[in-house]
Parts: structure tokens; C-alpha cells; sequence
């Protein structure tokens, strides 16, 4: 069975500060991992995703995540946080039958 | 990109009153569409995979008489909530596949609201 971990249920962060939001996964075969956005009241917004070869992925507005294999880890990072990135990720872990298991989220606060 | 369009945004019913909620992948096809359910402060939750032209599969512990789904054509699937009562206020969120894309890319609709008195 497959399952995603988010260990931080809540994060605070200072605007301009960088930003490390972990994933830990468990897969039977090669994952399809997805990192998503989510404001309050909203859907979720793709922000990256990782399919295969290059580990360091880029996404939208300044994210990107590395998939580690070897620590079944697919961290999410920002080198600088803007007040307007507060809201509530999700890592999710895609399986070929076309479900996906979401984490528990994250929620990122953004201090001024 | 995709677009995935939710109504109504949000509804409140009373209970015993069925609500049906539309989405609608409005720039592409899409002969899977999923249905989750999220709860205040908590993760997705699939309930059911929706395909064009057949039955939806649900996930262990979701009622399918209770929460029918139909996906009448590429661009559109219906999730009815029957006879729905306080425990099923909840948000509910459609996601679309657009076929011939590698892996599980999906995009997500806006949600619906629904709040049962």
C-alpha cells in the first residue's frame, strides 16, 4: 500500500526567509509524486511534479523539490518566501490505477 | 492549462434533500474524472474514480447508493448526495485526467461547499 507522511503539521516561516516543507513516501515501485497548493476555500494548484529522470524538479512560483530515492524523501523548498505563498501544501503520491494518496498537509504561516 | 470548473461553489440544503454537484473539465477531455471529500483542516479523501461511459469505482467505506456519480460524457461528471443529512457537510472536490499524459497528472476543480441543516 502506498502512503505519503508530511511530519509538519504547521509551519512558520518570516517573510524573505527560505522555506522546507518535508515529504516522506511509501511506494512499491517507482513513484509519481506531486507537491499541491491549496488556499483557504480553494481547490488544489499543481505546483511541481516528479515522473522521472532529473531528481531536482521545478515548479511554479520559485518551488522546487528533489526526490531522494535512498530516503524515500521529496522535500519541497523555496529560497525565499513571500507573504502571499501562506496557505496549505500537500504532497501527494500518484499510482498507476489513477488514485492518488495525499499527505496530511502542511500549513505554512508567513510572518511579516 | 487545464481547466476544471465546479458548480455550485457552495450549497446548503436541508436534511433528506439530494444536491447534485457538477464538474466539468472545460478545455480538454477527460475519461477519468475523481471525486474527493476534504474535511475541515484535513487531506483529501478519494471517494471515487468516475469513466466516461461506465460505472464509477468507489473506495472501501463509500456508500455508491449514497453518493452517485455520473460521467455522461467526456467533459462531464455529476456527484449526487442523496437524501443528505448533517454528516455529510463537508467540501467536496472533483479532479480531471486528461488522457495520453504520463503518470497521474490531474487538475483539480475549485470545490463545493455543502452544508446539510
Amino acid at each position: 500500500a502506498q502512503s505519503v507522511t508530511q511530519p509538519d503539521i504547521h509551519i512558520t516561516v518570516s517573510e524573505g526567509a527560505s522555506l522546507e516543507l518535508r515529504c516522506n513516501y511509501s511506494y512499491g515501485a517507482t513513484p509519481y509524486l506531486f507537491w499541491y497548493v491549496q488556499s483557504p476555500g480553494q481547490g488544489l494548484q499543481l505546483l511541481l511534479k516528479y515522473f522521472s529522470g532529473d531528481t531536482l524538479v521545478q515548479g511554479i512560483k520559485g518551488f522546487e523539490a528533489e526526490f531522494k530515492r535512498s530516503q524515500s524523501s521529496f522535500n519541497l523548498r523555496k529560497p525565499s518566501v513571500h507573504w502571499s505563498d501562506a496557505a496549505e501544501y500537500f504532497c501527494a503520491v500518484g499510482a498507476n490505477a489513477g488514485k492518488s494518496t495525499f499527505g496530511d498537509g502542511t500549513t505554512l504561516t508567513v510572518k511579516p | 492549462g487545464a481547466v476544471v470548473s465546479q458548480h455550485p461553489s457552495w450549497v446548503i440544503c436541508k436534511s433528506g434533500t439530494s444536491v447534485k454537484i457538477e464538474c466539468r473539465s472545460l478545455d480538454f477531455q477527460a475519461t477519468t474524472m475523481f471525486w474527493y471529500r476534504q474535511f475541515p483542516k484535513q487531506s483529501l479523501m478519494l471517494m471515487a474514480t468516475s469513466n466516461e461511459g461506465s460505472k464509477a469505482t468507489y473506495e472501501q467505506g463509500v456508500e455508491k447508493d449514497k453518493f452517485l456519480i455520473n460521467h455522461a460524457s467526456l467533459t462531464l461528471s455529476t456527484l449526487t448526495v442523496t437524501s443528505a443529512h448533517p454528516e455529510d457537510s463537508s467540501f467536496y472536490i472533483c479532479s480531471a485526467r486528461p488522457p495520453g499524459l504520463a503518470g497521474e497528472t490531474q487538475y483539480f476543480g475549485p470545490g463545493t461547499r455543502l452544508l446539510v441543516l
